[in-house]
């Protein structure tokens, strides 16, 4: 079993519905929780960052861990055709993931206009 | 401009040729990192350092060599590749000190061993 689980999709919603992806992980060392979006041939680019339980709001983002239930959430409202981009989660049980990041496969997102 | 940059972009080899990848940061910052993305995997850890002249192995290191001379730069070798190693190659970096920002990463080598 892979440390980080997520559904590769793809996930196809119409534009203004609320997005909902989401990762499930074995390691309970795991306290730092990271969404990156990666467009087409880009480098991943950082969307939220959290620590340990709980929820962080940044605009149309929310993200959610439960790390009892080892579950973490992000939440996109009023989904733009622009947000169509593959979402990677990645997690760390160290501050910043300064031994490297361990990610989920990615959700394909495809936000129809 | 400030940032991380890889090169080359693209690259095609052969089978058992020696093949260097490139990443270079603008920032300082201590830690750098390799990543290889394939389908089915999603992004994984080749090798990474802490500072200069300080490195250590990932979930994926073999068949790979990484050198850190400069804080700037960490070059990762392929000494002779495979078919197996045909990927996109991620650079990154981060500081310890930006607790807001784990990890920069670059745009991507995408390296196809024929």
């Amino acid at each position: 079993q892979k440390e980080v689980e997520q559904d590769p999709g793809p996930l196809s919603v119409p534009e203004g519905a609320i997005v909902s992806l989401n990762c499930t992980y074995s390691n309970s060392a795991f306290q730092y929780f990271m969404w990156y979006r990666q467009y087409s041939r880009k480098g991943p680019e950082l969307l939220m960052y959290t620590y340990s339980s709980g929820n962080k709001e940044d605009g149309r983002f929310t993200a959610q861990v439960d790390k009892s239930s080892k579950y973490i959430s992000l939440f996109i409202r009023d989904s733009q055709p622009s947000d169509s981009a593959t979402y990677l989660c990645a997690m760390s049980a160290v501050r910043g993931g300064a031994d490297g990041l361990t990610f989920g496969k990615g959700t394909h997102l495809i936000i129809q206009p | 401009d400030a940032g991380i940059t890889q090169s080359p972009r693209y690259k095609i080899t052969e089978t058992g040729r020696q093949v260097t990848l490139m990443c270079h940061q603008t920032w300082s910052h201590s830690y750098m990192f390799w990543y290889r993305q394939d389908l089915g995997h999603g992004l994984r850890l080749i090798y990474y350092s802490a500072a200069a002249d300080i490195t250590d192995k990932g979930e994926v290191p073999d068949g790979y060599v990484v050198s850190r001379s400069k804080t700037e730069n960490f070059p990762l070798t392929l000494e002779s590749a495979t078919r197996s190693q045909t990927s996109v190659y991620f650079c990154a970096s981060s500081s310890p000190e930006d607790s807001n920002q784990p990890q920069h990463f670059g745009d991507g080598t995408r390296l196809s061993i024929l």
